[in-house]
């Protein structure tokens, strides 16, 4: 089974920190996700990569950067989380290949911005 | 954009009744069609995938595609009060990107 893992489940932080979100899957997958989940507003991807050291904005970029350094870990940084930034927010990873490889999510990191 | 719409619901259905979920996307040259559950408080789970035009069943659920007509359905036969969950429908893009595109999702409620 595939198996993607947050580094945490709930996370309390204050505006203005600089947060960082980690995700690792251990399938080999060439692509990565970070989504953020909004009541209404459902599932928007914020960035995704499809390669080491390779980053595509997505929907909603302004206020997060990502890392990967690694093919099996990808990093969601907020450079100065802002109360705005509190949502439920999924990490997803696939296979490569052009948008017809499901993603398969995480259990999500529950974030609150104080 | 590339839109994928569901009705949000709530689609309220008794138990072992027949539940019907539906999903319109915008782009027409998309190739692959996802289902997944979202419980609340978790993650997606994936549930089906297809491919091409017709039925595609996997136990209770059943997966419709009509690419003429931009369509794809969910159907769950026998439904159970444990089948209470949001389900979102993401379609995969024709151009070159990497990213599904997902609907906002249907709420169902099966009630016993």
């Amino acid at each position: 089974d595939v198996k993607v893992t947050q580094s945490s489940r709930y996370l309390v932080k204050r505006t203005g920190e600089k947060v960082f979100l980690e995700c690792v899957q251990d399938m080999d997958h060439e692509n990565m996700f970070w989504y953020r989940q909004d009541p209404g507003l459902g599932l928007r991807l914020i960035y995704f990569s499809y390669d080491v050291k390779m980053k595509e904005k997505g929907d909603i970029p302004e206020g997060y950067s990502v890392s990967r350094e690694k093919k099996e870990r990808f990093s969601l940084i907020l450079e100065s989380a802002s109360t705005n930034q509190t949502s439920m927010y999924l990490c997803a990873s696939s296979f490569r290949g052009l948008g017809n490889q499901p993603q398969h999510f995480g259990d999500g990191t529950r974030l609150s911005i104080l | 954009q590339k839109e994928v719409e569901q009705n949000s619901g709530p689609l309220s259905v008794p138990e072992g009744a027949i539940a019907s979920l539906n999903c319109t996307y915008s782009d027409r040259g998309s190739q692959s069609f996802f289902w997944y559950r979202q419980y609340s408080g978790k993650s997606p789970e994936l549930i089906m995938s297809i491919y091409s035009n017709g039925d595609k069943e996997d136990g209770r659920f059943t997966a419709q595609l009509n690419k003429a007509s931009q369509y794809v359905s969910l159907l769950i036969r026998d439904s159970q009060p444990s089948d209470s969950a949001t389900y979102l429908c993401a379609v995969g893009p024709s151009n070159s990107g990497y990213a599904l595109n997902f609907g906002k999702g249907t709420s169902l409620l099966v009630t016993p």
